[in-house]
């Protein structure tokens, strides 16, 4: 199905270990996105691109890094991973410059660090 | 900068009566999108509507319509005959249109759970 494909689903990491979380969609939108859901607190963006090899940073990007080299897949990497860091990550697309397109969002990761 | 505030934590319904979910916004942009998100218990964020800042009219799909009274700068939710599958979060969201960088990337409030009462 067409759509924004996160893995894993699920993660449990110890402080300081590193990962990878990947994104990928297939709809050909040039803009994508992560954000993290914590209780209370909506949904916070991380990182986003507007396109291949263009990325910024977003409301707390501390702690994580990302990478664009292709339209279709944008993973995002916790360099050390802290207890802070718990927390379901999302990641998002959207055709860019099309204002009343909704983002498609991917199923989400949920993501422990103990 | 944009701000979303959502005041309601929790809301309850009873099925099949109307529910009106708030949401205020702040921006400094003068043109920008509204929107809102239905996150139900499974986790998925699943898009509800749309209202551009110079849409004439309310928009409206299915049973959700938006009550956007630009000069309050408010962008309420309204549900029409809730539903038991009507209970989920509901986030409400902006995104700026003309200025540049973060500003123009969707900024979510901290969302409203709904409860349908049989």
């Amino acid at each position: 199905n067409a759509g924004v494909t996160q893995t894993p689903k699920f993660q449990v990491l110890k402080t300081g270990q590193s990962m990878t979380l990947q994104c990928a969609q297939d709809m050909n939108h040039e803009y994508m996105s992560w954000y993290r859901q914590d209780p209370g607190m909506g949904l916070r963006l991380i990182h986003y691109s507007v396109g291949a090899g263009i990325t910024d940073q977003g409301e707390v990007p501390n702690g994580y890094n990302v990478s664009r080299s292709t339209t279709e897949d944008f993973p995002l990497r916790l360099l050390s991973a802290a207890p802070s860091q718990t927390s379901v990550y999302f990641c998002a697309s959207s055709i860019y410059g099309q204002t009343s397109y909704g983002y498609t969002f991917g199923s989400g990761t949920r993501l422990t660090v103990v | 900068a944009q701000k979303i505030t959502q005041t309601q934590p929790g809301m309850f319904v009873q099925e099949k009566e109307a529910v009106t979910l708030d949401c205020t916004y702040d921006t400094s942009d003068p043109s920008y999108g509204l929107f809102w998100y239905k996150q139900p218990s499974s986790g998925e964020m699943i898009f509800l509507i749309y209202q551009g800042s110079y849409d004439q009219q309310n928009a409206t799909e299915g049973r959700y319509s938006l009550n956007f009274q630009k000069a309050r700068k408010s962008a309420n939710l309204v549900i029409s005959a809730s539903q038991l599958g009507d209970s989920a979060m509901y986030f409400c969201a902006m995104r700026g249109l003309i200025s540049s960088g973060s500003a123009r990337q969707l900024t979510f409030g901290s969302g409203t759970q709904l409860t349908v009462l049989p």
